[in-house]
């Protein structure tokens, strides 16, 4: 099974800063069709997990634009241009190559 | 518009099989492409997933937990039922079920989850 390493665990941001997220896979996720199956997924506290990103870069709908995600292979990052007050959360990046997902540890997100 | 909800015991007892019922409305699982995952999150832990099932009728499980899980459908009444056997208080999560999008392999709505603790 693929494992998903995540870093930092916890990240402080100060409103208005831009914050980055990593993300390792033990297997490469990168498709035969050019894909990445790599999704991304914000869980806001004591909400349901919301899809962020899909296929690597993609942004879901209605997902601000300040979310971007980039990576291909085993290294993926999420990035977020300027911090806002609502973004906070834990991340979780996910593989989908093998239909059996597997989440990261997740990335707690704090305002400083 | 797409909605999926947890039904099920908020209590079970060690060694005791748990039941949890999904009920889904705004898709079918009849329409090619859409399946229906579980995925559980012990308390201040991270997402887990379970096992999954797709519209005709195949089944996939966790590697860890396949021995203990059955997951199954009843397309007209819209709704995925998981089983777990020889439930542990580890085994104490919020259970959610989620629309899967077999194309981009994705969980893409989820239910509000329903929390589930294994006590005597």
């Amino acid at each position: 099974d693929i494992v998903m390493t995540q870093s930092p665990l916890s990240l402080p941001v100060t409103p208005g800063e831009p914050a980055s997220i990593s993300c390792r896979s033990s297997q490469s996720l990168l498709h035969s069709n050019g894909y990445n199956y790599l999704h991304w997924y914000l869980q806001k506290p004591g909400q349901s997990p919301q899809l962020l990103i899909y296929l690597g870069s993609n942004r879901a709908s209605g997902v601000p634009d300040r979310f971007s995600g980039s990576g291909s292979g085993t290294d993926f990052t999420l990035k977020i241009s300027r911090v806002e007050a609502e973004d906070v959360g834990v991340f979780y990046c996910m593989q989908a190559l093998q239909i059996r997902s597997a989440f990261g540890q997740g990335t707690r997100l704090e305002i400083k | 518009q797409v909605t999926l909800r947890e039904s099920g015991p908020a209590l079970v007892k060690p060694t005791q099989t748990l039941t949890l019922t999904c009920t889904f409305s705004g898709f079918s699982l009849s329409t090619s492409g859409m399946c229906v995952s579980w995925i559980r999150q012990p308390p201040g832990k991270a997402l887990e997933w379970l096992a999954r099932i797709d519209g005709d009728d195949d089944e996939y499980y966790s590697t860890s937990l396949k021995t203990r899980l059955t997951i199954s459908k009843d397309t007209s009444k819209n709704q995925v039922v998981l089983t777990m056997t020889n439930m542990d208080p580890v085994d104490t999560a919020t259970y959610y079920c989620a629309r899967t999008d077999e194309g981009k392999r994705l969980h893409d709505y989820w239910g509000q989850g329903t929390l589930v603790t294994v006590s005597s």
